[in-house]
């Protein structure tokens, strides 16, 4: 099954307008990352963050971590019609020994010029 | 730096046909995944290598899937015979260590439709 589920499913907004996407998870993590996959395209790595941090920035993106509530948030601020494309959530867990990455059903995010 | 690169992009096959998949990671990487997308859905682990050795392959339908990785750098996967629900993309990422923080890069992906 799979373990981070983003919500939600779908957003549509304005260019210039912030895109909040959030990712709930069932069990401990190692670290949380997020990635973009534009259509017809491969996943592209976007930002990582550990268990034991709350938030990271990179550019216009804005990553928050709360372990007690088991869920993330990506804030994409200042909207450009690049950035439509798909989102999704990857926990890290270790399995026997090694890291398996696990996937949600990702955040469909349009942006209108 | 290269990325991870995959051929066929685009195969179309009738349903109990064969099709194989290839992936060359980046260089040095010592992880290697296959992951298979559905449309509208996220990526879901077929199987993960580390150098030449599974690692997990719990989700990978054994009856009709098969993958391998000789000498630790490319990897095939192969599908035989295909049914329609194997329609999908077959994503292959690769990472460079076993370390959790390490970055998993993607490949662009071959799409498959089994008619």
């Amino acid at each position: 099954s799979q373990q981070g589920e983003e919500d939600p499913q779908a957003l549509s907004i304005q260019e210039g307008e912030n895109a909040t996407m959030n990712c709930s998870y069932k069990t401990s993590i190692n670290n949380l990352q997020w990635y973009r996959q534009n259509s017809g395209r491969g996943l592209v790595h976007l930002i990582l963050i550990r268990s034991n941090e709350r938030e990271k920035h990179s550019g216009r993106l804005r990553v928050t971590l709360d372990t007690s509530k088991k869920s993330s948030s990506l804030l994409i601020t200042a909207s450009r019609a690049a950035d439509t494309a798909s989102y999704f959530c990857a926990t890290g867990q270790k399995s026997g020994g090694s890291y398996i990455p696990t996937f949600g059903r990702g955040t469909s995010l349009i942006v209108h010029p | 730096e290269a990325g991870v690169a995959q051929s066929p992009r685009y195969k179309i096959i009738e349903k109990r046909q064969s099709v194989a998949f290839w992936c060359n990671p980046i260089s040095g990487h010592a992880t290697l995944y296959w992951y298979q997308q559905i449309l509208g859905q996220g990526p879901k682990l077929l199987i993960q290598f580390q150098n030449n050795g599974v690692v997990d392959d719990s989700q990978l339908p054994k009856d009709r899937f098969s993958a391998e990785r000789l000498k630790g750098v490319d990897s095939t996967l192969k599908i035989q015979p295909a049914k329609l629900e194997d329609s999908a993309v077959y994503l292959c990422a690769s990472r460079q260590g076993h370390i959790s923080g390490n970055t998993i890069y993607f490949g662009e992906g071959s799409w498959l439709t089994v008619v």
